[in-house]
Protein backbone atom coordinates (compact mmCIF):
# COMPACT_ATOMS: atom_id res chain seq x y z
CA UNK A 1 0.00 0.00 0.00
CA UNK A 2 1.65 3.53 -1.27
CA UNK A 3 -0.44 5.55 0.70
CA UNK A 4 -1.91 7.24 -2.20
CA UNK A 5 -5.62 7.17 -2.50
CA UNK A 6 -8.10 6.79 -5.55
CA UNK A 7 -11.74 6.85 -6.05
CA UNK A 8 -13.73 5.57 -7.47
CA UNK A 9 -11.86 2.22 -8.50
CA UNK A 10 -14.19 1.46 -10.95
CA UNK A 11 -16.01 4.21 -13.74
CA UNK A 12 -19.04 3.68 -16.33
CA UNK A 13 -20.19 6.19 -17.99
CA UNK A 14 -21.54 7.39 -21.46
CA UNK A 15 -20.81 9.36 -24.33
CA UNK A 16 -20.82 13.13 -23.71
CA UNK A 17 -20.82 12.80 -19.95
CA UNK A 18 -18.39 14.53 -17.35
CA UNK A 19 -16.56 12.63 -14.55
CA UNK A 20 -14.20 13.49 -11.49
CA UNK A 21 -12.02 11.16 -10.25
CA UNK A 22 -10.42 11.84 -6.82
CA UNK A 23 -7.07 11.56 -5.19
CA UNK A 24 -5.52 11.98 -1.56
CA UNK A 25 -1.91 11.92 -2.24
CA UNK A 26 0.33 10.03 1.03
CA UNK A 27 0.48 12.58 4.31
CA UNK A 28 3.00 15.18 3.73
CA UNK A 29 3.31 14.80 0.29
CA UNK A 30 2.36 17.94 -1.46
CA UNK A 31 2.81 17.11 -5.17
CA UNK A 32 -0.09 14.86 -7.02
CA UNK A 33 0.30 13.67 -10.59
CA UNK A 34 -1.89 12.57 -12.82
CA UNK A 35 -1.36 9.79 -15.24
CA UNK A 36 -3.43 8.17 -18.03
CA UNK A 37 -2.76 4.31 -19.41
CA UNK A 38 -4.82 3.52 -22.35
CA UNK A 39 -4.98 0.15 -23.97
CA UNK A 40 -2.45 0.39 -26.44
CA UNK A 41 -0.20 3.04 -24.72
CA UNK A 42 2.19 3.22 -22.13
CA UNK A 43 1.32 5.77 -18.86
CA UNK A 44 1.59 9.38 -20.01
CA UNK A 45 1.33 11.90 -17.96
CA UNK A 46 -1.17 14.40 -17.74
CA UNK A 47 -0.25 17.13 -15.55
CA UNK A 48 1.08 17.92 -12.01
CA UNK A 49 0.21 20.24 -9.23
CA UNK A 50 2.18 21.27 -6.42
CA UNK A 51 0.95 22.94 -3.04
CA UNK A 52 -1.98 23.35 -4.50
CA UNK A 53 -0.62 25.04 -8.36
CA UNK A 54 -0.24 23.79 -11.41
CA UNK A 55 3.56 22.50 -11.96
CA UNK A 56 3.94 20.53 -15.35
CA UNK A 57 1.84 19.36 -18.00
CA UNK A 58 1.67 17.01 -20.65
CA UNK A 59 -0.78 16.25 -23.27
CA UNK A 60 -3.44 16.83 -21.70
CA UNK A 61 -6.83 17.05 -23.88
CA UNK A 62 -8.89 21.07 -23.22
CA UNK A 63 -11.60 18.44 -21.78
CA UNK A 64 -9.67 17.38 -19.09
CA UNK A 65 -9.26 19.71 -16.13
CA UNK A 66 -7.30 18.92 -12.75
CA UNK A 67 -7.06 21.34 -9.44
CA UNK A 68 -5.50 20.72 -6.47
CA UNK A 69 -7.37 21.97 -2.95
CA UNK A 70 -6.13 23.68 0.46
CA UNK A 71 -6.21 20.07 1.74
CA UNK A 72 -4.14 18.89 -0.95
CA UNK A 73 -6.25 16.29 -2.53
CA UNK A 74 -6.77 15.99 -6.06
CA UNK A 75 -9.68 16.12 -8.69
CA UNK A 76 -9.26 15.26 -12.31
CA UNK A 77 -12.26 16.49 -14.51
CA UNK A 78 -13.19 15.00 -18.11
CA UNK A 79 -15.89 15.64 -19.76
CA UNK A 80 -17.71 15.33 -22.96
CA UNK A 81 -16.62 11.51 -23.04
CA UNK A 82 -15.77 9.90 -25.65
CA UNK A 83 -14.73 6.28 -26.37
CA UNK A 84 -11.30 6.77 -26.77
CA UNK A 85 -11.13 7.74 -23.13
CA UNK A 86 -11.76 4.98 -21.59
CA UNK A 87 -8.53 4.24 -19.62
CA UNK A 88 -7.00 3.44 -16.43
CA UNK A 89 -6.11 6.81 -14.56
CA UNK A 90 -3.55 6.83 -11.89
CA UNK A 91 -2.67 9.00 -9.39
CA UNK A 92 0.73 9.76 -7.77
CA UNK A 93 2.44 11.82 -5.29
CA UNK A 94 5.83 12.77 -3.97
CA UNK A 95 7.46 15.10 -0.93
CA UNK A 96 8.52 17.74 -3.55
CA UNK A 97 7.54 19.79 -6.51
CA UNK A 98 10.13 17.35 -8.35
CA UNK A 99 13.53 16.67 -9.07
CA UNK A 100 16.03 13.90 -9.29
CA UNK A 101 15.54 11.72 -6.06
CA UNK A 102 12.14 12.50 -5.86
CA UNK A 103 10.23 9.35 -5.76
CA UNK A 104 7.09 9.15 -6.65
CA UNK A 105 4.19 7.10 -5.22
CA UNK A 106 1.40 5.45 -7.26
CA UNK A 107 -2.24 4.94 -5.94
CA UNK A 108 -4.31 2.24 -7.10
CA UNK A 109 -5.65 3.68 -9.99
CA UNK A 110 -9.68 4.66 -11.43
CA UNK A 111 -10.56 2.16 -14.35
CA UNK A 112 -12.82 4.73 -16.36
CA UNK A 113 -15.04 2.89 -19.34
CA UNK A 114 -17.11 5.24 -21.83
CA UNK A 115 -19.79 3.42 -23.61
CA UNK B 1 9.25 14.14 -28.85
CA UNK B 2 10.98 12.46 -26.72
CA UNK B 3 11.31 8.59 -27.08
CA UNK B 4 12.25 6.00 -24.12
CA UNK B 5 12.08 2.42 -25.66
CA UNK B 6 11.96 -0.83 -23.04
CA UNK B 7 13.35 -4.25 -24.65
CA UNK B 8 12.30 -7.06 -25.18
CA UNK B 9 8.45 -6.54 -24.85
CA UNK B 10 7.79 -9.51 -23.24
CA UNK B 11 9.93 -12.47 -21.96
CA UNK B 12 9.67 -16.06 -20.46
CA UNK B 13 12.10 -17.29 -17.86
CA UNK B 14 12.19 -20.48 -15.98
CA UNK B 15 12.24 -19.97 -11.89
CA UNK B 16 16.40 -19.93 -11.12
CA UNK B 17 17.16 -18.15 -14.50
CA UNK B 18 18.65 -14.48 -14.10
CA UNK B 19 17.73 -12.29 -16.60
CA UNK B 20 18.18 -8.86 -18.37
CA UNK B 21 16.14 -6.04 -19.94
CA UNK B 22 16.80 -2.63 -21.23
CA UNK B 23 15.84 1.02 -21.17
CA UNK B 24 17.02 3.39 -23.84
CA UNK B 25 16.46 7.31 -23.13
CA UNK B 26 17.64 10.66 -24.84
CA UNK B 27 21.11 10.92 -23.50
CA UNK B 28 20.27 15.13 -23.55
CA UNK B 29 19.00 17.08 -20.49
CA UNK B 30 18.96 14.19 -18.13
CA UNK B 31 18.15 14.42 -15.15
CA UNK B 32 16.95 11.02 -13.37
CA UNK B 33 16.19 7.70 -14.72
CA UNK B 34 13.46 5.67 -12.56
CA UNK B 35 12.17 1.97 -12.57
CA UNK B 36 9.49 0.48 -11.75
CA UNK B 37 7.35 -2.74 -11.09
CA UNK B 38 4.01 -3.12 -11.82
CA UNK B 39 2.09 -5.96 -10.86
CA UNK B 40 -1.34 -7.32 -12.20
CA UNK B 41 -4.04 -5.72 -10.82
CA UNK B 42 -1.67 -3.78 -8.69
CA UNK B 43 -0.44 -0.16 -8.76
CA UNK B 44 3.19 0.62 -9.85
CA UNK B 45 5.80 0.07 -6.87
CA UNK B 46 8.98 2.39 -7.46
CA UNK B 47 12.30 -0.14 -7.16
CA UNK B 48 14.66 2.92 -8.45
CA UNK B 49 15.86 6.14 -8.76
CA UNK B 50 18.67 6.93 -10.97
CA UNK B 51 20.98 10.39 -11.25
CA UNK B 52 24.29 9.44 -11.66
CA UNK B 53 26.59 8.18 -14.50
CA UNK B 54 28.03 4.54 -14.13
CA UNK B 55 25.29 4.42 -11.03
CA UNK B 56 24.36 0.89 -9.86
CA UNK B 57 21.43 0.00 -7.05
CA UNK B 58 20.67 -3.07 -5.61
CA UNK B 59 17.36 -4.12 -4.01
CA UNK B 60 17.24 -7.95 -2.59
CA UNK B 61 17.75 -10.41 -6.43
CA UNK B 62 17.27 -7.07 -8.54
CA UNK B 63 20.12 -4.41 -9.54
CA UNK B 64 19.89 -1.67 -12.09
CA UNK B 65 23.29 0.42 -13.80
CA UNK B 66 22.92 3.23 -15.89
CA UNK B 67 24.57 4.77 -18.27
CA UNK B 68 23.78 8.37 -19.38
CA UNK B 69 26.15 9.03 -21.59
CA UNK B 70 24.72 6.86 -24.25
CA UNK B 71 21.29 6.59 -22.70
CA UNK B 72 20.48 3.42 -21.18
CA UNK B 73 20.14 1.38 -17.82
CA UNK B 74 19.68 -2.27 -17.49
CA UNK B 75 17.80 -4.18 -14.77
CA UNK B 76 18.71 -7.49 -13.76
CA UNK B 77 16.97 -9.75 -11.85
CA UNK B 78 19.31 -12.66 -10.51
CA UNK B 79 17.94 -16.05 -9.80
CA UNK B 80 14.24 -15.04 -10.82
CA UNK B 81 11.27 -16.38 -9.18
CA UNK B 82 7.67 -17.02 -10.07
CA UNK B 83 6.83 -13.63 -7.61
CA UNK B 84 8.76 -11.64 -10.09
CA UNK B 85 6.13 -12.06 -12.69
CA UNK B 86 5.07 -8.22 -13.38
CA UNK B 87 6.01 -5.48 -16.04
CA UNK B 88 8.86 -3.94 -15.29
CA UNK B 89 8.62 0.22 -16.65
CA UNK B 90 11.37 2.93 -16.86
CA UNK B 91 10.51 6.37 -16.85
CA UNK B 92 13.34 9.15 -17.97
CA UNK B 93 12.72 12.72 -16.08
CA UNK B 94 14.44 14.95 -18.62
CA UNK B 95 12.96 18.18 -16.63
CA UNK B 96 15.01 18.47 -13.77
CA UNK B 97 12.42 20.73 -11.55
CA UNK B 98 9.02 19.20 -12.11
CA UNK B 99 7.99 15.73 -11.97
CA UNK B 100 7.00 14.80 -15.38
CA UNK B 101 8.65 11.14 -15.95
CA UNK B 102 8.01 10.23 -19.85
CA UNK B 103 7.44 6.35 -19.43
CA UNK B 104 8.21 3.30 -21.60
CA UNK B 105 6.07 0.75 -22.83
CA UNK B 106 7.66 -1.87 -20.10
CA UNK B 107 8.95 -5.10 -20.50
CA UNK B 108 6.60 -8.28 -19.09
CA UNK B 109 8.49 -10.85 -17.11
CA UNK B 110 6.68 -14.33 -16.51
CA UNK B 111 8.23 -16.45 -14.59
CA UNK B 112 7.71 -20.18 -14.74
CA UNK B 113 7.84 -22.36 -11.77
Amino acid sequence: DSGVTQTPKHLITATGQRVTLRCSPRSGDLSVYWYQQSLDQGLQFLIQYYNGEERAKGNILERFSAQQFPDLHSELNLSSLELGDSALYFCASSSRAGGDTDTQYFGPGTRLTVL
Amino acid sequence: ILNVEQSPQSLHVQEGDSTNFTCSFPSSNFYALHWYRWETAKSPEALFVMTLNGDEKKKGRISATLNTKEGYSYLYIKGSQPEDSATYLCAFDGSGNTGKLIFGQGTTLQVKP
